[in-house]
């Protein structure tokens, strides 16, 4: 079956400008979470669902950043008025729900996101 | 707040064994994981331990104290295809669907 899917690959934005990433999970799983990686460490949490409810999103570094997932499948990560410090790999995982064990987490490929 | 320790680098010979320590220190625990990630490429699954004591899983294996707070990751017969970054993850949360803290990673190289 289909993996967790990230759109898009790469994205090159200027200093102020929006943008969208979007993360496909595995079908069927309930949990959704969004990290961000820099290079030389390790993936940072900014926000996870369960279904189309954020149940912790303690990780978002501040307003500017905002996630959804309205019908608990697709997300879409928006980050507002980007900085050159927002500049990181951006993961998606999916995580299954309700299921015997480990509940480990399926990453996407994640998006490059560069802001010059 | 989570703490999470592993060395940054290891270099180790085509065929050895190595180990990949993580300390951890945090506010909750249910439940440490290994992932593997390739240069350029996601994070994949490669252990979790929930309960203290040895996981093998073929040529990886992985330990867990919990109350010294510490796993390890062990690889027997290394291949160069070994060589990738290892990240300790632990999850923090009573629920099974939980978020999972990271470390840095520990970069490993496998050498001829």
């Amino acid at each position: 079956g289909a993996g967790v899917s990230q759109t898009p690959s790469n994205k090159v934005t200027e200093k102020g400008k929006y943008v969208e990433l979007r993360c496909d999970p595995i079908s069927g799983h309930t949990a959704l979470y969004w990290y961000r990686q820099s290079l030389g460490q390790g993936p940072e949490f900014l926000i996870y669902f369960q279904g189309t409810g954020a149940a912790d999103d303690s990780g978002l570094p501040n307003d500017r950043f905002f996630a959804v997932r309205p019908e608990g499948s697709v997300s879409t990560l928006k980050i507002q008025r980007t900085e050159r410090g927002d500049s990181a790999v951006y993961l998606c995982a999916s995580s299954p729900q309700g299921s015997l064990g480990s509940y480990e987490q399926f990453f996407g490929p994640g998006t490059r996101l560069t802001v010059l | 707040g989570q703490n999470i320790d592993q060395p940054t680098e290891m270099t180790a010979t085509e065929g050895a064994i190595v180990q990949i320590n993580c300390t951890y220190q945090t506010s909750g625990f249910n439940g440490l994981f290994w992932y593997q990630q390739h240069a350029g490429e996601a994070p994949t699954f490669l252990s979790y331990n929930v309960l203290d004591g040895l996981e093998e899983k073929g040529r990886f294996s992985s330990f867990l104290s919990r109350s010294k707070g510490y796993s390890y990751l062990l690889l027997k017969e290394l291949q160069m295809k070994d060589s990738a970054s290892y990240l300790c993850a632990v999850r923090d949360q009573d629920t099974n669907a939980g978020k999972s803290t990271f470390g840095d990673g520990t970069t490993l190289t496998v050498k001829p």
